[in-house]
């Protein structure tokens, strides 16, 4: 089945603590993205990258890290969590890296809190 | 800066109604206009993405129009159902065919 999946799915963590969300996509998605979705904010992308070693720096980078060593997988690190972070964090795949004419398919969505 | 803004930002309707909610987006540099259906506990699917000024797309019951000229999308829902309770989401790509530029949503309610 094509799919995006994200883990863990829900996690309470304290500040500081470094933590890594995993994403992967089974479809050889070249673009690869990360969203944090806050009430009354809307979707906001934290970075993208369209391609293995190439990504950038989306609307809210700043407190995360990601890396792209292989087509599949997009973790998004959080080096020293802090409590603003606290979100609904997705991970999305388009078929092309120039994903505008390409819808984005979405993973299950991570439920982070941080204390 | 670029705004994507959708209204109106909530709606409710009885079933067997239909109903239309609005995209507006800026009309330069258009690339992409790209709708969304996010229900609640899940993730956004993709519903249509529309490149061309004046296109029509329709999934079942549901279509949507684009005109890049004004800036502006609707989605209309035909005779809605229960399931069709959602947060409809647009988005837009400026041309740069990097990222896109999201609105806040439609939240839809259809009452049985």
């Amino acid at each position: 089945e094509a799919q995006v999946t994200q883990n863990p799915r829900y996690l309470i963590t304290v500040t500081g603590k470094k933590l890594t969300v995993t994403c992967s996509q089974n479809m050889n998605h070249e673009y690869m993205s990360w969203y944090r979705q806050d009430p009354g904010l809307g979707l906001r992308q934290i970075y993208y990258s369209m391609n293995v070693e190439v990504t950038d720096k989306g609307d809210v980078p700043e407190g995360y890290k990601v890396s792209r060593k292989e087509k599949r997988n997009f973790p998004l690190i959080l080096e020293s969590p802090s409590p603003n972070q606290t979100s609904l964090y997705f991970c999305a795949s388009s078929p092309h890296r120039m994903t505008g004419g390409f819808e984005q398919y979405f993973g299950p969505g991570t439920r982070l809190t941080v204390t | 800066i670029l705004n994507v803004e959708q209204s109106p930002q909530s709606l409710h309707v009885q079933e067997g109604d239909s109903t239309n909610f609005t995209c507006s987006f800026p009309s330069s540099n258009f690339y992409a206009l790209h709708w969304y259906r996010w229900e609640t506990a899940k993730s956004p699917e993709a519903l249509f993405v529309m490149t061309l000024n004046g296109d029509e797309k329709k999934k079942g019951r549901i279509s949507a129009t684009l005109n890049t000229k004004e800036g502006y999308s609707y989605l209309y829902i035909k005779g809605s159902q229960p399931e069709d309770s959602a947060t409809y989401l647009c988005a837009f790509n400026a041309g740069n065919n990097r990222k896109l530029i999201w609105g806040l949503g439609t939240s839809l309610a259809v009452n049985p």
